[in-house]
């Protein structure tokens, strides 16, 4: 399996635009993850689904993040408006069914707002 | 919030040497993982320890869990360069919802 795949990898946007991240699962999983890293917070969770249903969106910052997930293959994490504080990159994640398991990371998005 | 507590924040050692990481957590957990971030990568899972497991071998990683002091403990033996790495402990509170701790920076140097 090619593993979790984001889109895109750098992102540099003006503070204001709108930013839509993309996330490929790998093929079966059934929960999905979307996770930031900052140096002064760590790695935070945003949101998680199961089977394509948002389970827990208490990380969310504030309404400007929405997070999507249509099918089992492919979820969006948007940013709109987006502000410098936003800056830092935004894990994917996804994972087995069953408890206990393994999740397995994407490459990230590094995103940069100025 | 965060549940895992990493100690050190940062280690520097020599190749060959042995590295200790610790992780220090707040409430009753069902599994315990250590990952490791490589710099601008994403995380990759080294090992799974659950509740019931004191300790868990992987390769030239050893990792111990304490429930009664909630605690664990990574130890990379014989370290080389390429552990040059962050080391994150992840523990779960809900299912498949864990919550990762703010990690040790280890340079292994050469």
């Amino acid at each position: 399996d090619a593993g979790v795949i984001q889109s895109p990898r750098h992102e540099v946007t003006e503070m204001g635009q709108e930013v839509t991240l993309r996330c490929k699962p790998i093929s079966g999983h059934d929960y999905l993850f979307w996770y930031r890293q900052t140096m002064m917070r760590g790695l935070e969770l945003l949101i998680y689904f199961n089977n394509n249903v948002p389970i827990d969106d208490s990380g969310m910052p504030e309404d400007r993040f929405s997070a999507k997930m249509p099918n089992a293959s492919f979820s969006t994490l948007k940013i709109q408006p987006s502000e410098p504080r936003d800056s830092a990159v935004y894990f994917c994640a996804s994972s087995l069914e069953v408890l206990g398991n393994t999740i397995y990371f994407g490459e990230g998005s590094w995103l940069t707002v100025v | 919030s965060q549940q895992g507590e990493e100690d050190p924040q940062a280690l520097s050692i020599q190749e060959g040497e042995n590295a200790t990481m610790n992780c220090s957590y707040k409430t009753s957990i069902n599994n315990l993982q250590w990952y490791r971030q490589n710099s601008g990568r994403g995380l990759v899972h080294l090992i799974l320890i659950r509740s019931n497991e004191r300790e868990k071998h992987s390769g030239r990683l050893r990792v111990t869990l304490d429930t009664s002091k909630k605690s664990s403990s990574l130890l990379i033996t014989a370290s080389r360069a390429a552990d040059t790495a962050s080391y994150f402990c992840a523990t779960d509170l809900t299912g498949n919802q864990f919550y990762f701790g703010t990690g040790t920076s280890l340079t292994v140097i050469p």
